[in-house]
């Protein structure tokens, strides 16, 4: 079945590039959500869209980061000027409709060196 | 501000006793609570949820109970398999809220 699809599974960047980490959700599902986890922590929450709008994004954590949904299904989570410190597992989830269980992808690793 | 915690960093069981896992939360204000699983390399994957109207939801070998007057839940996993050994996640979410709020996760070894 098509489950939440991230790619790529693995990035490793320089410290200061640019990087885009996309996220498929399950078809159909309105709700989106990325999170990021380092090791030893839970999932910490960066985004959520409900439709094609960011409806909180309370959790990205400065001005570097930012994501997109102009369709309303494949997101974008885009990271400028990246630093060692962002260098986690991000995750992406879909929900059918938000406030109801959500579905993780496999995730994206990234790196920065 | 943790708002879940999971006290417990790991718990090895033995293959068919029962493991039990544990969360607390301090936001009243959180009314669907769910327990995810996660491998190594992967990403979290659903396992049970519970409304706070409920106390218990049972699912084959898991069961959720909601102390709703002590925040505290548990997942119950009877008879552990060796299959069940991974890290488990609590997460929470209120009504109007956009985002599920997680514990730092409990790993599980089932020793065969």
């Amino acid at each position: 079945g098509a489950g939440v699809s991230q790619t790529p599974s693995n990035k490793v960047t320089e410290k200061g590039k640019y990087v885009e980490l996309r996220c498929d959700p399950i078809s159909g599902h309105t709700a989106l959500y990325w999170y990021r986890q380092s090791l030893g922590q839970g999932p910490e929450f960066l985004i959520y869209f409900q439709g094609t709008g960011a409806a909180d994004d309370s959790g990205l954590p400065n001005d570097r980061f930012f994501a997109v949904r102009p369709e309303g299904s494949v997101s974008t989570l885009k990271i400028q000027r990246t630093e060692r410190g962002d260098s986690a597992v991000y995750l992406c989830a879909s929900s059918p409709d938000g406030n109801t269980e959500a579905f993780f992808g496999q995730g994206t690793r990234l790196t920065v060196v | 501000d943790q708002q879940v915690k999971q006290n417990s960093p790991s718990l090895s069981v033995q293959e068919g006793r029962i493991s039990i896992l544990n969360c607390d939360y301090t936001n009243s204000m959180f009314d669907y609570f769910l327990w995810y699983k996660k491998y190594p390399a992967e990403g979290p994957t659903f396992l049970i949820s519970i409304s706070s109207i409920k106390d218990k939801n049972e699912d084959g070998r898991f069961t959720v109970f909601l102390n709703k007057s002590a925040k505290h839940l548990s997942l119950h996993i009877v008879p552990s398999q060796p299959g069940d050994s991974a890290v488990y996640f609590c997460a929470a979410i209120t009504d109007t809220g956009n985002q599920f709020y997680f514990g730092t996760g409990t790993s599980l070894t089932v020793i065969p």
